[in-house]
């Protein structure tokens, strides 16, 4: 079957770091994205990971594993209006699916 | 310059009624897709067209039928409202793995 695996809440403190992990269970795998949600907003695109290794975009870096169906996105220096729903999704021969998402909220 | 716009924004109707969403993107992107997030915020793929064809049609009822008159728009037309459609849909766009979401259509059934 299909799924992906994501934490449903994740805390942090402003200028922490955190890690949202998210694993995967699929076939024809083609790559990771990673797209953040504000409440009563729209998904926007952070990042996509089609091989091994760490791609960065300024604070925001993702991490993919394929042979572990295995990837992460890390946040630094977090700022107060990174609070928001992160989701994972995975991109096949056929489909795109979609974690549960990760509630994130930022603390002072 | 919006790139990714739906209409209505808000749409609240009684159960029984029919209701359509029209979806219009600017970006000259061939695929075009239909989403489904529910209260819970799980974000479930509806359909997806790739150049007014359809490539995924997830299992959702027949109630549910998209219509593409030409790549830019990709409308949805829902027959027989129920309780259990009001959730947020959400068009999006894309090209290649970047999907580009409109503002999202938050139906609410009574």
């Amino acid at each position: 079957g299909q799924s992906l695996e994501q934490p449903s809440e994740v805390t942090a403190v402003e200028g922490a770091i955190v890690q949202i992990n998210c694993t995967y269970q699929t076939s024809g795998f083609y790559g990771l994205s990673w797209y953040q949600q504000h409440d009563g907003g729209a998904p926007t695109f952070l990042s996509y990971n089609a091989l091994d290794g760490l791609e960065e975009t300024g604070r925001f870096s993702s991490f993919l594993s394929r042979s572990d169906s295995y990837g992460y996105l890390l946040l630094q220096e977090l700022q107060m209006k990174d609070s928001a729903s992160y989701f994972c999704a995975f991109t096949n021969n056929n489909d795109m699916r979609f974690g549960a998402g990760t509630r994130l909220t930022v603390k002072p | 310059d919006t790139a990714v716009s739906q209409t209505p924004k808000y749409l609240v109707t009684q159960m029984g009624n029919d209701k359509s969403i029209k979806c219009e993107q600017n970006l000259g992107h061939d695929t075009m897709y239909w989403y489904k997030q529910d209260s819970k915020k799980f974000l479930k793929i509806m359909f997806s067209y790739n150049n007014k064809e359809l490539i995924i049609n997830e299992t959702v009822p027949n109630r549910f039928s998209p219509k593409s008159p030409d790549k830019a728009h990709l409308n949805l037309h829902i027959n027989s409202l129920e309780l259990g459609d009001s959730a947020v849909y959400f068009c999006a766009s894309s090209v290649s793995y970047e999907q580009y979401f409109g503002p999202g259509t938050r139906l609410t059934v009574t």
